[in-house]
């Protein structure tokens, strides 16, 4: 069975602090891994994907891949009120569909 | 660029009432095209997706169907809803082949059943 587990939340930072994400996953054929953000009442939007071991930064995201531990994080440093939102985490196996996480909700306080 | 519409985007109906969701996309050719729910509390569900006009594989039995009439179109529907068919209805597209097939959502409909 395809499970994708996100860290129970919710999650509270102050600003300006680092957002640490997690994620873990259990079909070890996953080859490709996504962050979205949702904000209340919206749909999801992609943040960020990654494929390979390793990190990925997009401006203050940066999404860390180690599939020998089979986990995805997402850290969003320098937080802001605006990153106040519930990310979902996303696998894929190839030429299949994605399993989502639950999501895991951030507060970022002022 | 490409855009992805959904209406309406929200609908009460009564319990036994049927039931159509519309999903367009534009800006693309031949996507694969989602249906998923999202119950208050609960994560995304996958119930539909589609590879192609008219090709269309059920991931979880229920009182839902849906159809693929066009490349870029994609409609949910059921003849009587249930208490339990209420949530946030996303529609989603990716394009097709590579291994990084990301799918980006449409705006949802709020669908409240009494």
């Amino acid at each position: 069975q395809k499970e994708v587990e996100q860290n129970s939340g919710p999650l509270s930072v102050p600003e300006g602090a680092i957002a640490s994400l997690n994620c873990t996953y259990s079909d070890r054929g996953s080859q490709s891994f996504f962050w979205y953000r949702q904000y209340s009442g919206k749909s999801p939007e992609l943040i960020m994907f990654i494929y390979s071991n390793g990190d990925k930064e997009d401006g203050r995201f940066t999404a860390q891949l180690n599939k020998a531990s089979q986990y995805v994080s997402l850290l969003i440093r320098d937080s802001q009120p605006s990153d106040s939102a519930t990310y979902l985490c996303a696998v894929r196996i190839a030429n299949s569909k994605l399993t989502f996480g639950k999501g895991i909700t951030l507060s970022v306080r002022p | 660029s490409q855009t992805i519409h959904q209406w309406p985007a929200t609908l009460v109906q009564p319990v036994g009432s049927p039931l159509s969701l519309e999903c367009t996309v534009e800006g693309t050719s031949n996507p694969n095209l989602y249906w998923y729910r999202q119950a208050a509390g609960r994560g995304l569900q996958l119930l539909f997706y589609s590879v192609g006009i008219g090709q269309i594989s059920s991931e979880v039995p229920q009182n839902l169907s849906a159809s693929r009439p066009q490349d870029r179109q994609f409609i949910l529907s059921s003849k009587k809803l249930l208490l339990s068919d209420s949530g946030f209805y996303l529609c989603a597209w990716s394009e097709r082949g590579g291994r990084w097939e990301t799918q980006y959502f449409g705006p949802g409909t709020r669908l409240l059943v009494l």
